[in-house]
């Protein structure tokens, strides 16, 4: 069964700092999702990752994947009071139409 | 560009009684998934659907049942409500006769069982 483990689980940062998350799966997998949630909200899509070394940015985030450590990373610059919210990774099971195992989620903080 | 509609967007129920949740995935999209979501937890597959099809299936209650229809959209079943089952429920869609596996996100329904 495929797991999907995400650290660390709530970050506090002051503006201007860099941070890591970090998403690690246990199993092979072809796709790997970083998704945005502010509180009640749905799920906002940032960044599709679909073979090993792809790297993606938009704006403060960029996003990484290894498919040998079976290792991705969401990596924020400069953090902004707009980037607060709840950052989950989900990894797609193999076959058609397979569901999304989503990671425990990264609750981040960005004080002024 | 359209997305994901779901409907209702609230829902208050008493335990046991019956709810049924309604999704109209993004045109020419083929594929509709449910997932739920409890209070401070990630979100759960309950169940996909790929042309019309039972196409996987999760950790879904038998109490709770669902299907596609001819137009695509999707309705999930809840019966004898618990309140467990209080939770936000999305539906997904996206296009896999075409290579697009990337899941859109509906805007979700809070349901309240009390």
């Amino acid at each position: 069964e495929l797991k999907v483990e995400q650290n660390p689980l709530f970050l506090s940062m002051q503006e201007g700092k860099n941070y890591t998350i970090y998403c690690n799966y246990s199993t092979t997998s072809d796709r790997l999702y970083w998704y945005r949630q502010d509180p009640g909200k749905s799920l906002e899509s940032l960044f599709v990752l679909l073979s090993n070394g792809a790297v993606k940015q938009e704006g403060r985030l960029m996003a990484s994947l290894d498919t040998k450590a079976r290792l991705s990373t969401l990596h924020i610059t400069a953090a902004v009071h707009d980037l607060s919210a709840t950052y989950f990774c989900a990894v797609e099971g193999t076959g058609t139409a397979s569901k999304l195992t989503f990671g425990t989620g990264t609750r981040l903080q960005v004080t002024l | 560009a359209a997305g994901v509609i779901q409907s209702p967007r609230h829902l208050i129920k008493e335990k046991r009684e019956t709810a049924t949740l309604k999704c109209y995935p993004i045109p020419r999209h083929d594929t509709v998934y449910w997932y739920q979501q409890g209070p401070g937890q990630d979100p759960q597959f309950l169940i996909s659907f790929y042309e019309k099809m039972q196409s996987d299936k999760g950790s879904i209650p038998d109490r709770f049942s669902a299907q596609q229809f001819s137009d695509y959209h999707s309705e999930l079943n809840m019966s004898s409500l618990e309140l467990g089952d209080s939770a936000l429920y999305f539906c997904a869609s996206s296009l896999i006769r075409e290579g697009l596996y990337e899941q859109y996100f509906g805007p979700g329904t809070r349901l309240t069982v009390t």
